[in-house]
């Protein structure tokens, strides 16, 4: 069984440019959630997707944006950058059936804007 | 109020004692609970799902309390190994997961 990967580990960026992170899922899973840590935060829900489409937002401007492709791998897409979006971005696969929500992380891109 | 609230710690506990988290949920529309472990630098982990009949794995038990609105972890003859973030999660989605995660509880068990 391949766990979730994502790339890149790590990512230093400008203010004001755009950023892709990449999460493939797990195998057999079905659903990608992307989430926000900052610093002695918990993990933010950024949104989830499902079967290709977004299935669910959580409080984020219209910067973030993302894709999953038909093998269930992701793309995060975050435009015109801001110093606090400098973060753990993680990436967490499940397979979406009643009841069970369980859900498993990839080991996260560190992103920091200067 | 929060959604979730977990006393951020740290726990600071001597190897063997005995340690309760608790987390306090604030949608009674909540449907699932789970506990996730969190070491430095490291993603998540998930430590165990939290049922209404409560449930326990090796030392670790989670317990569910809906008229209260809270969940609990308890963990038992702690080792130097569990010394992690403990992230309690509740998910109040129907047909679609809307997670949130409490901002963890620092634990440190001391030798």
């Amino acid at each position: 069984e391949t766990g979730v990967t994502q790339s890149p580990t790590h990512l230093i960026k400008t203010r004001g440019q755009q950023v892709t992170l990449r999460c493939s899922s797990q195998s057999g899973h079905n659903t990608v959630s992307w989430y926000q840590q900052a610093l002695g935060q918990g993990p933010q829900f950024i949104f989830q997707y499902y079967r290709e489409e977004e299935n669910g937002r959580g409080n984020f401007p219209p910067r973030f944006s993302g894709l999953q492709f038909p093998n269930y791998s992701s793309e995060l897409n975050v435009n015109a950058l801001e110093l606090d979006d400098s973060a753990l971005y993680l990436c967490a696969s499940s397979l979406s059936l009643a009841g069970t929500y369980e859900q498993y992380f990839g080991p996260g891109t560190r992103l920091t804007v200067t | 109020r929060k959604e979730v609230e977990q006393d951020p710690g740290p726990f600071n506990v001597p190897e063997g004692a005995t340690v309760a988290f608790n987390c306090t949920y604030s949608n009674s529309a909540s449907q699932s609970f789970f506990w996730y472990r969190q070491d430095c630098r490291k993603e998540p982990k998930l430590l165990m799902s939290v049922y209404s009949s409560g449930n326990e794995d090796g030392r670790f038990t989670a317990q569910l309390n809906r008229a209260s609105q809270y969940i609990s972890l308890l963990i038992r003859d702690s080792k130097l190994s569990d010394s992690a973030t403990y992230l309690c999660v509740v998910n109040r989605g129907t047909g679609y997961q809307k997670v949130t995660f409490g901002i963890g509880t620092k634990l440190q068990v001391i030798p």
